[in-house]
């Protein structure tokens, strides 16, 4: 059972660019969690979805971040207009349905900004 | 919403001794404690959880303990090894129809040899 997968798993954008950051979930699992890790700093809540469904988005900036998790396909975070401060390690976690907060992680996407 | 508050921030200890990382949540309702381990530059790692309906679970060199009439939890860690070095996440999860985790903000473990 492959678990969780992310890609990239390095990505440089220039300001101004679009980075897209994609995760597959553990076979199995339907819950998608993103969260961002800055440089020698915690992890952050951004957003958790469903299959086609964003549960709770309240970690994520109102502006130039999306998320979505298709019925088909991986789930995607979108950052538009990237600046210098979104660099940072984003990853992606999943969980089965009806557990108790389990989560496994993937090897993250590590940002860059030129 | 929930807030986890973790210290210390960084720990060093010598091989051999044992570290405690201690951390306290907000909301009474939360009910499973889990602690990750960051190693560098890779990915967090479930090491060891809790439910609230125990107040210690122990494997191996690891164990965990919970108040929840105080609203803390601690990892414990004995006769620490130099690839214990990593940073440790404490987390706290709410009930509900929902599964969000919060997590501390983290505790870097530094075993000296």
């Amino acid at each position: 059972n492959a678990g969780v997968m992310q890609n990239p798993r390095h990505l440089v954008r220039r300001r101004g660019q679009e980075a897209r950051l994609r995760c597959s979930p553990m076979k199995g699992h339907s819950h998608v969690y993103w969260y961002r890790q800055l440089p020698e700093e915690g992890l952050k809540f951004m957003v958790y979805l469903q299959k086609e469904n964003i549960i709770d988005e309240s970690g994520m900036p109102k502006e130039r971040f999306s998320a979505e998790f298709p019925k088909e396909g991986p789930s995607i975070l979108r950052i538009q207009q990237v600046v210098r401060g979104d660099s940072a390690a984003y990853f992606c976690a999943s969980s089965p349905p009806l557990q108790c907060g389990d989560l496994f992680f993937g090897e993250g996407s590590r940002l860059t900004v030129l | 919403g929930e807030n986890v508050e973790q210290h210390p921030s960084t720990l060093s200890v010598q091989e051999g001794d044992s570290a405690v990382i201690k951390c306290t949540y907000s909301d009474s309702a939360s009910n499973y404690f889990p602690w990750y381990k960051q190693e560098l530059g890779k990915r967090p790692q479930l090491i060891i959880d809790i439910r609230s309906n125990v107040g210690e679970k122990k494997d191996q060199r690891i164990a965990v303990t919970l108040n929840k009439t105080a609203k803390h939890f601690s990892l414990h860690i004995t006769e620490t090894q130099p690839e214990d070095s990593a940073v440790y996440f404490c987390a706290a999860r709410l009930t509900g129809g929902y599964q969000k985790v919060t997590f501390g903000i983290g505790t870097k473990l530094q075993v000296i040899p």
